[in-house]
């Protein structure tokens, strides 16, 4: 069965690093997603992105957010200077088409030290 | 803006037994999907059960059925024969039919006795 995939899956940065997580979506879906998930709390939504633009974005994604698919299957969520509230799990999500289930990665936990 | 609230924090059952997670949200469209997502402690999001809100049959899947009540803005999840497999954070999600985002609940946290 196909499968989105992140890596890496535990990440540890120092605080003011810039860290670059990566995720590869199902070959044929065309909507992909960031998620971010603080220990213990809700999972809330990032950013989307089709046609190699954002369609959405909540206000958590500032401007030390980024996302990009660089060659067509990785899609990347970077983010520029890293503080210690952006310890979380971030979880990438990818679908096919608008009325069809989101299918997630197994997330890439982040902890800022 | 579209809400989700998931008001038990933290749910127990035997296993066996039946259970029911409560879920409501609050939106102003007509047409939209409601999700039940399993996430065990491994934190991979796994999908369990999904409801078009223009179908009035509730969704069935296995063991797991919901009680979809529009008018209500209610989803709830009932879990038939609990099994040990089934300890895990539950979340209820909506999504827009126009916006492919998701908009998750606090969770529920399932444990189930042996």
């Amino acid at each position: 069965e196909p499968e989105v995939t992140q890596t890496p899956s535990h990440q540890v940065t120092q605080m003011g690093q810039e860290v670059i997580l990566r995720c590869v979506p199902i070959s044929n879906h065309l909507y992909f997603y960031w998620y971010r998930q603080i220990l213990g709390q809700k999972v809330e939504f990032l950013v989307s992105f089709y046609n190699n633009e954002i369609s959405e974005k909540s206000e958590i994604f500032d401007d030390q957010f980024s996302v990009e698919r660089p060659d067509g299957s990785n899609f990347t969520l970077k983010i520029r200077s890293t503080k210690l509230e952006d310890s979380a799990m971030y979880f990438c999500a990818s679908i096919r088409t608008e009325n069809t289930e989101a299918f997630f990665g197994q997330g890439t936990r982040l902890t800022v030290v | 803006a579209q809400t989700v609230t998931q008001s038990q924090p933290e749910m127990s059952v035997q296993e066996a037994e039946t259970v029911t997670l409560s879920c409501t949200y609050d939106t102003s469209e007509s047409d939209y999907y409601l999700f039940w997502y399993k996430q065990p402690p491994s934190r991979q999001m796994i999908l369990v059960i999904r409801q078009e809100a223009y179908k009035q049959q509730n969704a069935t899947e296995n063991r797991f059925s919901v009680n979809f009540q529009k008018a209500a803005k209610s989803f709830s999840l009932k879990i038939s024969d609990s099994q040990l497999g089934d300890a895990a954070m539950y979340f209820c999600a909506y999504r827009s039919s126009s916006y492919g985002k998701l908009t998750f609940g606090q969770g529920t946290i399932l444990t189930v006795h042996p």
